[in-house]
């Protein structure tokens, strides 16, 4: 089944202990991206990544970094977290001739 | 910058009642336009798009049309049912950003029985 997987799908940290969150895909993407998810502010991007080795920032990339060293995975990591950063995250993946994205179910991450 | 204005919900209907969520954007060129759905507890799923002016997206019964003049791409459906409340997002993507999107704040959708 093609499908983008999220891990873990909840957590609850503590402000500035290091956290990473996983995002995989299993249909050969070119494209993944990380957005945030709060309420009445849409989606917004925070990094993406056009292929391996190859990343940029989005509309929100302060306080978190990104990796791409393989093509399925697209990790997210806070090295320092702040309670601002308490939202929903989302990774999302599209081949490079679709427009379409494919989105993950989401991680709930808390910040005390 | 690129931007995408939706109404603000919630949206409170009953079953079989027409559906219209108002989205305009603003972008330089001719952006693609999409219709996301998120179900309680999922992630988003693509419900339609339209690449160019005058298209008509259409899906499970939802349409919308890429408006050049005015700038929108409003999504409707003719008869909504139970099933159908979710949170709605419009989106675009600029020609030149990529797989970046630019999404609208949401609108949830209630349709009561």
């Amino acid at each position: 089944e093609a499908q983008v997987t999220q891990n873990p799908r909840y957590l609850i940290t503590v402000t500035g202990k290091k956290l990473t969150v996983t995002c995989s895909q299993n249909m050969n993407h070119e494209y993944m991206s990380w957005y945030r998810q709060d309420p009445g502010l849409g989606l917004r991007q925070i990094y993406y990544s056009m292929n391996v080795e190859v990343t940029d920032k989005g509309d929100v990339p302060e306080g978190y970094k990104v990796s791409r060293k393989e093509k399925r995975n697209f990790p997210l990591i806070l090295e320092s977290p702040s309670p601002n950063q308490t939202s929903l995250y989302f990774c999302a993946s599209s081949s490079a001739d679709s427009l379409a994205q494919y989105f993950g179910p989401g991680t709930r991450l808390t910040v005390l | 910058g690129n931007s995408v204005t939706q109404m603000e919900g919630p949206v409170t209907l009953s079953e079989e009642a027409f559906l219209t969520i108002n989205c305009t954007y603003t972008a330089t060129g001719y952006p693609s336009l999409f219709w996301y759905v998120q179900y309680p507890g999922e992630g988003l799923q693509l419900l339609l798009k339209a690449t160019k002016a005058d298209d008509k997206g259409s899906n499970k019964g939802f349409e919308a049309t890429y408006r050049k003049e005015t700038t929108s791409f409003h999504l409707e459906k003719g008869s909504v049912q139970v099933s159908d409340s979710a949170v709605y997002f419009c989106a675009l993507r600029a020609n030149n950003a990529g797989n970046m999107l630019t999404f609208g704040g949401g609108t949830r959708l209630m349709v009561k029985p």
